[in-house]
């Protein structure tokens, strides 16, 4: 397949805790996205990493990546009422779509 | 820049007729994509071009389902006759492919119901 499968497919969690969520693929890859889409918008690109990067930061996010296992995270710490949202990830190789995982963050 | 656009933002329909949506990407980018979102299948890509060419229609469902761009700023998908199946919301997404596959930028989204 070419499409990122996440897991899990929902995830609830109180404001402030952290949020993890996977991603698992199944052929090799140059670089693996991630995606955040709100009720009713379209997807909102979050991060990519590439395949020769083991983790990667960008504000209360971090992704890893462990090619060897085929698997991403995606984590967001201390997480708000606003990171409420379904995450998506995709490879490079046809940019499609799993299920996503539902977050949703309780005030 | 405006971002991808499409239009119309909602639209409804009767069993039968025909439906064109329609979607400007951003400006530059040489890659665009159409996906179908629903609750039971979720997001799945239509088709996509890359240089106004399509590359890769294998998620068009059937030939009902048409896709156009006929130049590098406006591209259409067209339904014809439209199902009640065929309710979903629609997105375009538009990238600057390089060797790979980098960042989709995507619209805001056809909601398309077929009474």
């Amino acid at each position: 397949s070419q499409q990122g499968e996440e897991d899990p497919q929902a995830l609830s969690i109180q404001e402030g805790e952290n949020a993890t969520m996977n991603c698992s693929y199944k052929t090799s890859i140059n670089n693996l996205q991630w995606y955040r889409q709100n009720s009713g918008r379209g997807l909102v690109h979050l991060i990519l990493i590439r395949s020769n990067e083991r983790e990667k930061h960008s504000g209360r996010l971090r992704v890893t990546l462990d090619t060897s296992k085929k698997s991403s995270s995606l984590l967001i710490t201390a997480s708000r009422a606003a990171d409420t949202a379904s995450y998506f990830c995709a490879t490079d190789l046809g940019m499609r779509f799993g299920a996503g995982t539902r977050l949703t963050v309780k005030p | 820049d405006a971002g991808v656009i499409q239009s119309p933002r909602h639209e409804v329909t009767e069993m039968g007729q025909e439906v064109t949506l329609r979607c400007k990407p951003i400006s530059g980018h040489n890659s665009l994509f159409w996906y179908r979102q629903t609750m039971m299948r979720g997001l799945e890509l239509l088709i996509y071009f890359n240089n106004n060419v399509p590359i890769d229609d294998s998620g068009m469902p059937e030939d009902r389902f048409s896709a156009k761009m006929p130049n590098a700023s406006f591209s259409t998908l067209k339904i014809q006759p439209s199902e009640p199946r065929d309710s979903a919301v629609y997105f375009c997404a538009s990238s600057a492919q390089g060797r790979r596959w980098t960042e989709q930028f995507f619209g805001p989204g056809t909601r398309l119901t077929v009474l």
